[in-house]
């Protein structure tokens, strides 16, 4: 099994632009979620998902969009990037016992 | 308001020299308490689930205990491959998000030989 995977492991956006972060599973979890995280800080949740087709925000969701059209998928997009969205963003899913297995994460830079 | 504490935020120990690392947490019911390490660069690793107070589980030179308001990740003997940030993470019973974690801020650890 990969895990979680993600992609790209690195992005330098100029303001304004677009862009969708990818994310995929091969554990057939349900549950899968969207954090960032900020130096100093813990991991916000932007995002969730509890299966295809079922969204909902988390603390931090101004500025992104989720879709899940299957369950090994789920890809964050950031519609016109501001420099406060620079920072490392994880990808994660739920296994049986709770327990959350996060991908490498993607570490975004807007200027 | 933070529901999870952890402390110290860094913590500089010498090869050998055990210690521990402090979670606190304000939720009403706890469903499960999880710890990860976190390497730079890198997604956080899950180390120990705890789901009920008085429960401890172990791993290498890593254990973990909880109790109704507090874990602990006690280090034994720890080596330089033992540096890394330490997160400690709560799920409430109850809540808006099904499965939601709350994550503290975490306690960088160095070791140093």
């Amino acid at each position: 099994n990969a895990g979680v995977t993600q992609t790209p492991k690195f992005r330098i956006l100029k303001i304004g632009q677009s862009m969708t972060l990818q994310c995929a599973q091969d554990m057939n979890h349900n549950y899968m979620y969207w954090y960032r995280q900020d130096p100093g800080m813990g991991l916000k949740l932007i995002y969730y998902s509890v299966g295809a087709g079922i969204t909902d925000k988390g603390e931090v969701p101004n500025g992104y969009n989720v879709s899940r059209s299957t369950t090994e998928d789920f890809p964050l997009r950031l519609e016109l990037a501001a420099p406060s969205q620079t920072s490392v963003y994880f990808c994660a899913s739920t296994g049986q016992g709770g327990e959350q297995y996060f991908g490498p994460g993607t570490r975004l830079t807007v200027t | 308001e933070d529901q999870v504490t952890q402390s110290p935020e860094a913590l500089r120990l010498q090869e050998g020299e055990s210690s521990s690392l402090n979670c606190s947490y304000t939720v009403s019911g706890l469903r499960g308490l999880f710890w990860y390490r976190q390497d730079p660069g890198k997604g956080p690793e899950f180390l120990f689930t705890l789901y009920s107070a008085g429960e401890e589980k172990e791993k290498e030179r890593l254990k973990a205990t909880l109790t109704k308001k507090e874990s602990f990740l006690h280090i034994t003997a720890p080596k330089p491959e033992d540096s890394a940030t330490y997160l400690c993470a709560v799920c409430p019973i109850g809540g808006s998000t099904l499965g939601r974690l709350y994550f503290g801020r975490g306690t960088q650890l160095t070791v140093w030989p």
